[in-house]
């Protein structure tokens, strides 16, 4: 599975969208971005996934740029409970489905 | 729905002892993942099980642990002798192996080996 680079941290104000960047340069037309996140003591949390067109469910959007090396996870209204460790993982579609995860971005949400 | 339930949530023993982590996939999920978590190494996939067949166990660390799925519903992870660096956060996940479905995690176990 390709490599994926996220910055370490961000903040972001309550109430603003939140935008996590992740660069995956070397990434191969069968596999998909994921998003995951992880609050505090708890386990990972699935978000969204897409291949190459925009994503939306109740969560976030993701957004994948036209040559896929990028996307941008967007948080629309980002509240407290929203602090968390954000995961983006690249995935090739086969069985079993494994994730390898990396650093994460550490999301702090201040009032 | 009831999500992917691991027991026990903490679990403190003496180095040496054996350990049994358990895990209860979501109902008609036939993939099931174990992860393990610290702080140097963060999350890692240790072994992954597909219709109850472990598939790639590649990540286990050594042959202190085991990994056993007697059926559908519930899965074990189990270190025999235990040592102090074994002390993590244990996860456990299942999926559906059709397309390209993602996992649901539990909330883990919190192994504490003195």
């Amino acid at each position: 599975d390709a490599k994926t680079t996220q910055p370490p941290s961000m903040d972001c104000a309550e109430g603003r969208a939140a935008n996590l960047p992740c660069n995956h340069s070397t990434i191969s037309g069968n596999e998909y971005v994921y998003w995951y996140r992880q609050i505090h003591s708890q386990g990972p949390q699935y978000i969204i996934h897409g291949l190459k067109n925009n994503e939306t469910n109740e969560m976030a959007s993701l957004i994948i740029t036209e040559d896929r090396k990028s996307s941008t996870l967007i948080l629309p209204h980002a509240t407290l409970r929203d602090t968390a460790v954000y995961y983006c993982i690249v995935r090739v579609e086969a069985a079993g489905n494994k994730l390898t995860f990396g650093g994460g971005t550490r999301v702090l949400v201040k009032p | 729905d009831a999500g992917v339930i691991q027991s026990p949530r903490h679990e403190v023993t003496e180095m040496g002892q054996e350990v049994t982590l358990r895990c209860k996939p979501i109902s008609g999920h036939n993939s099931l993942f174990w992860y393990r978590q610290t702080m140097m190494r963060g999350l890692e996939l240790l072994i992954y099980f597909n219709n109850n067949v472990p598939i790639d166990d590649s990540g286990m660390p050594e042959d202190r642990f085991s990994a056993k799925m007697p059926n559908a519903s519930f899965s074990t992870l189990k270190i025999q002798p235990s040592e102090p660096r074994d002390s993590a956060v244990y996860f456990c996940a299942s999926s559906s192996s059709l397309g390209n479905q993602p996992q649901h995690f539990g909330d883990g176990t919190r192994l504490s080996i003195l």
